[in-house]
């Protein structure tokens, strides 16, 4: 299956610690990529690769894998973290590129 | 640093061909995949395909029957065009710059690709 699926919602109090995570059979082969998205905006990558931060990305967000499910993890969520995550990859044996439904985050 | 700057769409009615055209500045076309990405209100995003610089394309199979992409790199820019739109592609839609990336740990080879830079997202609404 090319599908990704990611929980519709989390919250986090102020400060804490919140993971958001991603299946799916094509995770085996590419690591997850996550997006932060506000509303109206662009998607910003925030994770990609083994555990890679583009340059501005705050060192609260880190990304880890454990077979097929990917994890973002932001330690200390602060409120500017308010926002919707996808995560993605790239299905090989179908040669697509899929994205997951989208978890919202909301830090109370 | 790379910009991508999108435009068209709009508003269409029924039967309609939608156009994009993004084009990049401050990097060259060559090495990466240059995807359309479309994102319905309120939904997640989808993937509708990828052009790399020798026009080489791949559609996402859902949608392939309706899309064409196209890239001119004298103009460092491509082009998305949907034939036959209905109120069901009414989304905006992004143009973004792909990375395909594969490495060796300990003898395990592993990939990644994600979307770098993005467009600034174009609305296209669908109407009678």
């Amino acid at each position: 299956s090319s599908e990704l699926t990611q929980d519709p919602s989390v919250s986090v109090a102020l400060g804490q610690t919140v993971t958001i995570t991603c299946h799916g059979d094509s995770l085996s082969t590419y690591y997850a990529t996550w997006y932060q998205q506000k509303p109206g905006q662009a998607p910003v990558l925030v994770i990609y690769g083994k555990n890679y931060r583009p340059s501005g990305i705050p060192d609260r967000f880190s990304g880890s894998r454990s077979g097929n499910t990917a994890s973002l993890t932001i330690t200390g969520a602060q409120a500017e973290d308010e926002a919707d995550y996808y995560c993605n990859s790239r299905d090989s044996s179908a040669n697509l590129v899929v994205f997951g439904g989208g978890t919202k985050l909301t830090v109370l | 640093q790379v910009q991508l700057q999108q435009w068209g769409a709009g508003l269409l009615k029924p039967s309609e061909t939608l156009s994009l055209t993004c084009v990049v500045y401050g990097g060259s076309l060559s090495g990466y995949y240059w995807s359309w990405i479309r994102q319905p209100p309120g939904k997640g995003p989808e993937w509708i395909g990828e052009i790399i610089h020798t026009g080489r394309t791949n559609y996402n199979p859902s949608l392939k029957s309706r899309v064409t992409m196209s890239i001119d790199t004298s103009k460092n820019q491509f082009s998305l065009e949907v034939t036959s739109v209905t109120a069901a592609d009414t989304a905006v839609y992004y143009c973004a710059r792909g990375r395909s990336v594969t490495t060796a740990f300990g003898g395990v080879v592993v990939h990644q690709y994600y979307f770098d830079y993005w467009g600034q997202g174009t609305l296209g609404t669908v109407s009678s």
